[in-house]
């Protein structure tokens, strides 16, 4: 069964601080995954977006792993700031000449003063 | 322009009303989609639309109906609501649809409640 995991489903940090996010996935045969941020009610703005070949890939202050191995992401953010507050969606396609996307269910981002 | 624009912003319906939600983008984005999203949850695919041809319906029930009147954009259309119904509505677009390296750019929604 296609499946995206994401954990924790929410995380509280305080400003400046460093934190990683966790995504899982079964889906099969891979052929990219993504991580958004979603500020509460807009639309998910996309992070990164990686192939099977990539192992990491950055942007700014967040850091994007992936290993297709074991079928493991993860986003690291760098010194954590008010605005990274936020919903963080881990996504991934299959690869089978349609399109067939897969929704992690997010997680909650809170970073404190 | 990295854009996806979404009218209107906010939509309040009765369950008899019919109404229309809109979506445009000028990044020459070949594939579009409608995405349904409901409070803490990630968004449920409805429809997709590759070079202005509904190419994927995700067994949404008939009182939606998606439009594609060009490539730039898309329309729902609503009719005969349920309450359950209400929830962020969310457009996005990207290079194509056939499962390549393509980033789906997202509009900001539309905010709808069904009374």
């Amino acid at each position: 069964k296609n499946q995206v995991e994401q954990s924790p489903q929410s995380l509280i940090i305080l400003e400046g601080k460093n934190c990683t996010l966790q995504c899982n996935y079964t889906v099969s045969p891979f052929s990219n995954l993504r991580w958004y941020k979603q500020d509460t009610g807009r639309g998910p703005v996309s992070l990164t977006i990686m192939t099977f070949s990539e192992n990491t890939k950055s942007n700014g202050r967040y850091t994007a792993t992936l290993d297709a191995d074991t079928k493991q992401s993860s986003l690291h953010i760098t010194a954590s700031q008010l605005s990274d507050s936020a919903s963080y969606i881990c996504v991934v396609s299959k690869n089978t000449g349609g399109f067939k996307t897969i929704f992690g269910a997010g997680t909650r981002l809170f970073v404190k003063a | 322009d990295t854009e996806v624009t979404q009218t209107p912003k906010h939509l309040v319906m009765g369950m008899t009303n019919k109404k229309s939600l809109k979506c445009e983008q000028h990044m020459g984005h070949r594939a579009m989609y409608w995405y349904k999203q409901k409070a803490k949850k990630p968004p449920e695919l409805m429809f997709v639309y590759s070079y202005e041809k509904l190419s994927i319906n995700e067994s949404v029930p008939s009182r939606f109906s998606p439009e594609c009147p060009n490539s730039s954009l898309l329309n729902l259309h609503l009719h005969a609501l349920q309450p359950e119904d209400s929830a962020l509505y969310l457009c996005a677009s990207s290079q194509s649809s056939g499962g390549r390296v393509d980033t789906q750019y997202f509009g900001p929604g539309t905010r709808l409640t069904v009374l």
